[in-house]
């Protein structure tokens, strides 16, 4: 069984740009949710997706947006990088059945705004 | 919206004690309660979850407990080992789309 992976590992960019962070599900999972950390909290939850579509959201402005492919695996897009957007974004990844509740996390990547 | 509370934020035990983590949360619809840990530079590992329709689940030396009515869950580690020193997240599932709501962290160290 292949676990949850993500790309890139680390990432440094500049306030104003866009950024896009890619996640795998682990095999045989069909959803996919996307969770930010800041240093020293517990993850915040952005969005789920589910069959391609986003399938719930929290508390994230627009510019954070994402998808879902066919094969599960997502992507997470940020616009107009801000300065408080440094942080570990991490995705979990959760089998058919579950209602998305058993999460299994990735390693995350870690974004650095300057 | 959910609220996690999870306390203590630090705990320092010697190895071979228990470790006790407790959270609070406030909608008692929530039906779902992992737990995670995560060392440092790593991701989160899901090492235990419970259920509402359930009291008590035990893993090896891993164990938690729910109470509904009271709207608390604790995590139980016995005979702890340096090994089990990491940050400790509680956790709730929201009643729609799989959003999992995270309390604070409990910053957890075994003494050798």
């Amino acid at each position: 069984e292949t676990g949850v992976t993500q790309s890139p590992t680390h990432l440094i960019k500049t306030r104003g740009q866009q950024v896009t962070l890619r996640c795998s599900s682990q095999s045989g999972h069909n959803t996919v949710s996307w969770y930010q950390q800041a240093l020293g909290q517990g993850p915040q939850f952005i969005f789920q997706y589910y069959r391609e579509e986003e399938n719930g959201r929290g508390n994230f402005p627009p510019r954070f947006s994402g998808l879902q492919f066919p094969n599960y695996s997502s992507e997470l897009n940020v616009n107009a990088l801000e300065l408080d957007d440094s942080a570990l974004y991490l995705c979990a990844s959760s089998r058919p059945g579950t209602g998305g509740d058993e999460q299994y996390f990735g390693p995350g990547t870690r974004l650095t705004v300057t | 919206g959910e609220n996690v509370e999870q306390h203590p934020s630090t705990l320092s035990v010697q190895e071979g004690d228990s470790a006790v983590i407790k959270c609070t949360y406030s909608d008692s619809a929530s039906n779902y309660f992992p737990w995670y840990k995560q060392e440092l530079g790593k991701r989160p590992q899901l090492i235990i979850d419970i259920r509402s329709n359930v009291g008590e689940k035990k893993d090896q030396r891993i164990a938690v407990t729910l109470n509904k009515t009271a709207k608390h869950f604790s995590l139980h580690i016995t005979e702890t080992q340096p090994e089990d020193s990491a940050v400790y997240f509680c956790a709730v599932l929201g009643t729609s789309y799989g959003k999992l709501t995270f309390g604070q962290g409990t910053i957890l160290t075994v003494h050798p």
